[in-house]
Formats: structure tokens, sequence, C-alpha cells
């Protein structure tokens, strides 16, 4: 498959904390997509990041990628209820397709 | 409001039916794409399509269809329905540089 991984697969926390997602990946990219899932819901893009970038920021998101480890990660700082959701990371490649990850299920506690 | 459309929301078949997915998009994206997600999982390639008149295989293309009818449509379509194929369907579009846009999804099952 060539799918990634992500770690962990589900994570709780407590509201205003952080959270720290991460995804390992297998062939070359072009980029590297998180992605956000509420329960029953589509898939709602949250930020992007290059091959030839290391980190990108976004709001309270905060996204690193290292091209020698096929990895990456998610930060979401100051957590809030709403933030419940399925993390997903996602890879492009030099076609045009987007490989999914298995996703990390969050949850935030008030 | 711009976006991806895709209908039905839910279908029921029973097995060995037919029916297809539609799916449109009024973002003027010439990538568009169909994958499915089962539960807990994440999302599978099924077809895509990387501009207009062009289409090709996933990860999971067997026992589907497609059509790009023109640069807003793509259509998916299943000609003998299966147990196996009980998922939730999305449709996206994107343009290379930026992230995809997903449709709110089609909850297939088959009887």
């Amino acid at each position: 498959s060539q799918q990634g991984e992500e770690d962990p697969q589900a994570l709780s926390i407590q509201e205003g904390e952080n959270a720290t997602m991460n995804c390992s990946y297998k062939t070359s990219i072009n980029n590297l997509q998180w992605y956000r899932q509420n329960s029953g819901r589509g898939l709602v893009h949250l930020i992007l990041i290059r091959s030839n970038e290391r980190e990108k920021h976004s709001g309270r998101l905060r996204v690193t990628l290292d091209t020698s480890k096929k990895s990456s990660s998610l930060l979401i700082t100051a957590s809030r209820a709403a933030d419940t959701a399925s993390y997903f990371c996602a890879q492009r490649d030099s076609s045009y397709k987007l490989i999914f990850g298995s996703g990390t299920r969050l949850l935030v506690r008030p | 409001n711009a976006g991806v459309t895709q209908t039905p929301k839910f279908q029921v078949l029973k097995t060995g039916q037919s029916m297809t997915l539609q799916c449109a998009q009024d973002m003027n994206h010439n990538s568009m794409y169909w994958y499915r997600q089962d539960p807990g999982m994440g999302l599978r390639l099924i077809y895509y399509s990387a501009s207009e008149g062009t289409t090709d295989k996933g990860e999971v293309p067997n026992g589907y269809n497609v059509s790009r009818l023109n640069k807003r449509e793509f259509s998916l379509r299943l000609e003998s329905a299966a147990p196996s194929q009980t998922s939730v369907y999305f449709c996206a579009s994107s343009d290379p540089n930026y992230g995809y846009t997903f449709g709110s999804g089609t909850r297939l099952t088959v009887v």
C-alpha cells in the first residue's frame, strides 16, 4: 500500500492543551497536506506544505516536514472542544494523486 | 456557494443493481477524484481525472467505472453492486498546488 501511517491513532487531551499528530510516508512527495474531518462530514483542507518547506503556520496550526525522514507533524496549540475531529495527512507525488493516511482521532475534553 | 456537489447523499442498493454517483464542481478545477472511506479508515483513491478528457485508475478501481463528462462533472458508476462496496464515497477537485475541496459524501449501502 502507498498509504502513510499516522501516530497516534487516537488522542485524548484536555481543552487548552496542545495536540501533536505525526505522519510518515513512503514515497517522494511534491507536497504534503493535512485535513480535518468532523464525524459524518466531508474533509476540510487545513494546510499544505511543499517539499522544499520545513515549517508552516496557520492560526493555531503548525506543520513541520522532514523529507529526509519522510515524516510530518501537525501541532494544534491551545486546543478547543471544537477541534474534536479526525485528522488526516495526505501525500501528493509527481502525479495528481493524493494518498491519505489512516488518520488520528482527536478528542478534546472540555 | 462555490464547491463540490455530490448526489445522492444516501443510497441503498440490492446486490447486482447498478447506479451512478454524480459530482460537479464550480471552481474551474482541472483535476477531479473519487475516493471511498470505510469505517475507521482513511480515504482510498478509486479513480481520478487529471484534466478533462483523461481518467486513470487509483488504488481500488475494481468494480467501478468513471466518466469525465466535461470540466465540471465527474461521475462514478457501479455496474453490479456488491456488499463490499458499502462505503462512504467522496468526490473532490483541485488545482495542482492547492488543497483539495471535497464534497459532503454519498453514503452507500449494498444489501
